[in-house]
């Protein structure tokens, strides 16, 4: 199975601190993504990258950004959290084609901005 | 701009009662439209990719079809391990290369 692994379930973090979320996927996908997910909003895309070392901003990229040095790793980081940063985060990947099967997302990290 | 609408925002059934629930979309060119499901405190998880107007697919007891406008997700005698999130997203063949837009989701829930 293809697998997505998020570092941490549960975070929580100061205001101001700067925060890392990592992501793993095993299955040599070329395409990953970072979402956010907020009640009554849905996902919104804040990065996305096609390959190692590339990337590009997504509708809402305001606060955040990724690092791509490895195919099978993706980390968001926000520079100087806050509490509207409150959020839970999505990862996902896909192959190049990825319009034919789809996403596989990891399972969340559940951020609190304190 | 890519849209996508759901609806009803929540769906509260019977174990059997059949129901649908709806994705509008508005997109340049649709490549794909996807649906997932999504159980509390996970990530979605891929469901079906439907591609062109008329198309069908099935999975158990859900359905999905597709229009140039809306897609139906349709569930037939559900069961309450049925109970989840249901989300909808596009992926537009105009700039983006395989970004998706979501919709806000409809949350099901199956009583017994």
């Amino acid at each position: 199975d293809v697998k997505v692994t998020q570092s941490s379930r549960y975070l929580v973090k100061r205001t101001g601190e700067k925060v890392f979320l990592e992501c793993v996927q095993d299955m040599d996908h070329e395409n990953m993504f970072w979402y956010r997910q907020d009640p009554g909003l849905g996902l919104r895309l804040i990065y996305f990258s096609y390959d190692v070392k590339m990337k590009e901003k997504g509708d809402i990229p305001e606060g955040y950004s990724v690092s791509r040095e490895k195919k099978e790793r993706f980390s968001l980081i926000l520079e100087s959290a806050s509490t509207n940063q409150t959020s839970m985060y999505l990862c996902a990947s896909s192959t190049p084609t990825g319009a034919n099967y789809g996403y596989t997302f990891g399972s969340g990290t559940r951020l609190t901005v304190v | 701009e890519d849209q996508v609408t759901q609806s009803p925002e929540a769906l509260r059934l019977q174990e059997g009662e059949s129901s649908s629930l709806n994705c509008s979309y508005t997109v340049s060119g649709l490549r794909g439209l996807f649906w997932y499901r999504q159980d509390p405190g996970k990530g979605p998880e891929f469901l079906f990719t439907l591609y062109s107007a008329g198309e069908e697919k099935e999975k158990e007891r859900l359905k999905a079809t597709l229009t140039k406008k809306e897609s139906f997700l349709h569930i037939t005698a559900p069961k309450p391990e049925d109970s989840a999130t249901y989300l909808c997203a596009v992926n537009d063949v105009t700039g983006g290369g395989n970004k998706l837009t979501f919709g806000t989701g409809t949350q099901l829930k199956v009583e017994l």
